[in-house]
């Protein structure tokens, strides 16, 4: 039971270099989230594909794109990393929204 | 707009102490309403739900009621194990709050044998 699945596990860039992070459900959940866990702040929206071919912008979009790839697959992309965004990224997943997530393990992404 | 607000941590109990971490909402319509927890090292985890006014959701020997009328969903556990350590976030749900989640700033609890 693989769930929610993110790669890579650990990463660090240095600033102004470009990364995407990679997030695949198997449980034929219809939307999906990217949300960044920093202390004290608990988790910030970033992005949501409510189905498959839309996105929609969360809490804190700014520095970063979302790619819906198919209905398993939702990616987010930095492009030009900042130190700001050293965080805990997590994507999860639910059948619709409003429903219970299910989350991934998370991506510690550090900046330099 | 839609809001959680959690009691503020750290907190750190004794083994069979009685746990309450108290959450409030503010919401535009009538939400769903959930407890997460989080592991070190690891994403959250749906730990229970109420979905409607006077619910009580439980598991694990956690419960949480649904109180429309003081806006909250405080989790309780009558007795805490060394294993109930983790982070624990309150979260609402409103399809009239625009189909996000809304997530508490997470409470951690220690429990010491």
């Amino acid at each position: 039971n693989a769930g929610v699945t993110q790669t890579p596990k650990f990463q660090v860039l240095k600033t102004g270099q470009s990364m995407t992070l990679q997030c695949a459900q198997d449980m034929n959940h219809n939307s999906m989230y990217w949300y960044r866990q920093d202390p004290g702040m608990g988790l910030r929206l970033i992005y949501y594909s409510a189905s498959e071919g839309t996105t929609d912008k969360g809490e804190v979009p700014n520095g970063y794109n979302v790619s819906r790839l198919n209905k398993r697959e939702f990616s987010l992309r930095l492009e030009s990393a900042a130190p700001s965004q050293t965080s805990v990224y997590f994507c999860a997943s639910s059948g619709t929204v409003n429903q219970p997530q299910h989350f991934g393990d998370g991506t510690r992404l550090s900046i330099l | 707009g839609d809001s959680v607000t959690q009691m503020e941590g750290p907190v750190t109990l004794s083994e069979e102490a009685c746990l309450t971490i108290n959450c409030t909402y503010t919401a535009t319509g009538y939400p769903s309403l959930f407890w997460y927890v989080q592991y070190p090292g690891e994403g959250l985890q749906l730990l229970l739900k109420a979905t409607k006014a006077d619910d009580k959701g439980s598991n694990k020997g956690f419960e949480a009621t649904y109180r429309k009328e003081t806006t909250s969903f405080h989790l309780e556990k009558g007795s805490v194990q060394v294993s109930d350590s983790a982070v624990y976030f309150c979260a609402l749900s409103d399809r009239l709050g625009g189909n996000q989640f809304y997530f508490g700033t997470g409470t951690s609890l220690t429990v010491i044998p």
